[in-house]
């Protein structure tokens, strides 16, 4: 299994609460991704990075922010979380970004609640 | 934009049966498409991935196919068990656009 930590794994929190989801890879790869998962929407990209501090929205980038300053880690900050943010959050990895062979490689995934 | 669906949404088959999960997509211009497998409270793991060029891939009793002019992939698991029970997810990949997920199907392999 690729080495791709998430944490925290649960999280309850209130609307209007900053909240940070952290990322972490062993592998050194210099792509990593954002989703969410909900029900009836499947798996929406929010942001990727290409690279330390290079970021870049994904579909549902609106009320998120994303960063990072090493090459293993990356942050998904909601700055005030609100109840639609409700969702399972998962972290992926990759060694690139166009190539025919390219694959991701999934977290365990962060369940975040918001009251 | 792409957009990809997967038929049917859930799917319940005795164990030992042969079986067929569905992937269609809009945009035929692609560089790959992959099945990927998730069980319950878990992340995703990557079954096979198919080139643009390639026809099929095949895992164990597993077998994909792609069809890129008529949009469509196939994921053909052959004698179906228990712990083959878990949701497929199919997931396609154009030049510089990111992954496009369908919503999955829920399969349940019956004892």
């Amino acid at each position: 299994d690729a080495g791709i930590t998430q944490s925290p794994r649960h999280k309850v929190t209130e609307t209007g609460t900053p909240v940070t989801l952290r990322c972490h890879q062993t592998e050194n790869h210099r792509y990593m991704y954002w989703y969410r998962q909900d029900p009836g929407h499947g798996l929406r990209l929010i942001h990727y990075s290409y690279g330390v501090k290079d970021t870049d929205k994904g579909e549902v980038s609106d009320g998120y922010s994303v960063s990072r300053s090493k090459t293993e880690d990356f942050l998904l900050t909601l700055e005030s979380a609100t109840s639609s943010q409700t969702s399972v959050y998962f972290c992926a990895i990759s060694e690139s970004n166009g190539g025919h062979k390219e694959t991701q490689y999934f977290g365990p995934g962060t369940r975040l609640l918001v009251l | 934009k792409q957009e990809v669906t997967q038929i049917p949404a859930a799917l319940s088959v005795p164990e030992g049966e042969n079986l067929v999960l569905n992937c269609s997509f809009t945009d035929s211009a692609i560089y790959n498409l992959q099945w990927f497998r998730q069980d319950p409270g878990k992340g995703l793991t990557s079954l096979l991935l198919i080139q643009s060029s390639q026809r099929e891939q095949t895992s164990g009793r597993l077998n994909a196919s792609l069809d890129k002019s008529s949009g469509r992939s196939t994921l053909y698991i052959a004698a179906s068990q228990p712990g083959d029970s878990a949701t497929y997810l199919c997931a396609v990949k154009g030049g510089n656009t990111p992954l496009v997920f369908g919503k999955g199907t829920r399969l349940s392999v019956i004892a």
